[in-house]
């Protein structure tokens, strides 16, 4: 069964610091692909990154970097130099590649504080 | 903007209300889907169209009705909810279907308070 938790409800940060939210997800199949999104206050969820299941290199966009590692099933987002405009609910996600019904399983999410 | 937008953004109703939620798409994309996101639970699917053909419904109660009349416009019809429907309703698009390699764009959803 696929599933993807988010362990940390809320974190606090003061601006400029570094953080990293943690997803850790559990699937049966070998082909499947991870995503992160952004909710800020309004609403939309925001798409960051899409990421294979054959694609363990790290990515860098600007301050946002993702850690994937299969062999603790676990795809981590880390922000660095912090900033009050990254205040959002950060939601981690699993979709199967072959499944039939293209659901994307979400992780209950990370709400992200930054202080000024 | 996600080019998803959804109207009204907040709707307050009754439990005996009829009401409708909408969602366009301005990506030309195949796929459409509706989300619910209640406090503190993950996101649930509950209905997937594709080029207006409804290919799944999540075991969603039937006071819910989607309708999808083209692949930019897409309905969520509500009838007789339940105080537990109150949640944020969120709308999705992608370009097609095809598991996790189409990644959906979401819309600023609408906030449903059921009285």
């Amino acid at each position: 069964a696929q599933k993807v938790t988010q362990a940390q409800t809320e974190i606090s940060v003061v601006e400029k610091e570094d953080v990293t939210l943690d997803c850790v997800y559990e699937t049966r199949d070998t082909t499947y692909y991870l995503f992160w999104y952004k909710q800020p206050p309004s609403g939309e969820l925001v798409f960051l990154i899409r990421r294979n299941s054959f694609d363990e290199q790290n990515e860098i966009s600007g301050r946002y970097s993702w850690n994937f590692q299969k062999s603790t099933s676990s795809f981590n987002f880390t922000i660095t130099a912090s900033q009050v405009v990254d205040s959002a609910v950060y939601f981690c996600a699993l979709s199967e590649a072959f499944n039939r019904d293209d659901k994307i399983i979400f992780g209950k999410g990370t709400r992200l504080h930054i202080l000024p | 903007e996600t080019g998803v937008t959804q109207t009204p953004r907040h709707l307050v109703m009754g439990m005996t209300n009829k009401k409708s939620l909408k969602c366009e798409q301005h990506l030309g994309h195949n796929a459409m889907y509706w989300y619910k996101q209640s406090a503190k639970k993950p996101l649930e699917l509950m209905f997937v169209y594709s080029l207006e053909e409804r290919v799944e419904n999540n075991s969603v109660p039937s006071r819910f009705s989607p309708e999808c009349p083209n692949s930019s416009h897409l309905f969520l019809h509500l009838h007789t909810l339940q105080p537990e429907d109150s949640a944020l309703y969120l709308c999705a698009s992608s370009q097609d279907l095809g598991g996790g390699y189409n990644e959906q764009f979401f819309g600023p959803g609408t906030r449903l308070t059921v009285l």
